[in-house]
């Protein structure tokens, strides 16, 4: 079994409000991803990281910021809520040529 | 344009039946492609991959699949399903190429196991 850890399980919260969410991976892999999934619709990335103090934006454009300060790190910030970021999001990580492992994902909805 | 796509939004599929779930890719590269499981409220896990050699490949919970790079699919099978495999199952293909490791995903299907 993966660890890799996502916190929090579900988050309500009010517009214009700062959030982070938190992924961690005690695996030591290198490479760290961030999906948005919808219902009924396909995982989109949004983030990836190759390492420490490397990131990329992926194909779907998000609002959102990450860093990747420490290896086993990967929080995910939305500086401004807003109702349109209600999603699930889902946190991976892999070594190099391995799969990748998922957390079980934090829920946000944004009133 | 690279894409997955899964023609199946929804089976249902009595417990003890065979299942087949279908995904086909449009892909200019090799493809390294994989099946991944979402019970609900859960990530996704791993049930098994395809990066070379033998064409049909054996996952976790009994499942397996089979590619076929002439028709470019790649389907799930599991010859007798178990209440327990009622999930979302979802195919995922990268470029052998891709250092990166990003995963182009289909939508997914949902599969409902009826007693």
């Amino acid at each position: 079994e993966a660890d890799i850890y996502q916190t929090p399980r579900y988050l309500v919260i009010g517009t214009g409000k700062k959030i982070t969410l938190e992924c961690s991976q005690t695996m030591g892999h290198d490479k760290m991803y961030w999906y948005q999934q919808d219902p009924g619709m396909e995982l989109h990335l949004i983030h990836y990281s190759y390492g420490v103090n490397s990131t990329e934006k992926g194909d779907l454009s998000s609002e959102s910021t990450v860093s990747r300060i420490r290896t086993e790190h990967f929080p995910l910030t939305l500086e401004s809520a807003r109702p349109s970021h209600t999603s699930q999001y889902l946190c991976a990580s892999r070594m190099s040529g391995g799969p990748l492992h998922f957390g079980n994902g934090t829920r946000l909805t944004v009133t | 344009a690279q894409s997955v796509t899964q023609p199946d939004i929804h089976i249902t599929v009595s417990e003890g039946a065979s299942l087949e779930l279908r995904c086909n890719y449009s892909y200019g590269a090799t493809p390294y492609l994989f099946w991944y499981v979402q019970s609900p409220g859960q990530g996704l896990q791993l049930l098994l991959k395809y990066f070379s050699g033998d064409t049909l490949v054996q996952g976790i919970k009994g499942f397996e699949a089979e590619f076929k790079r002439s028709q470019s699919s790649f389907n799930l099978r599991k010859p007798s399903v178990h209440w327990s495999d009622a999930a979302e199952y979802f195919c995922a293909v990268v470029a052998a190429t891709d250092s990166w490791g990003k995963l182009q995903f289909g939508a997914g299907t949902q599969v409902v196991v009826t007693p």
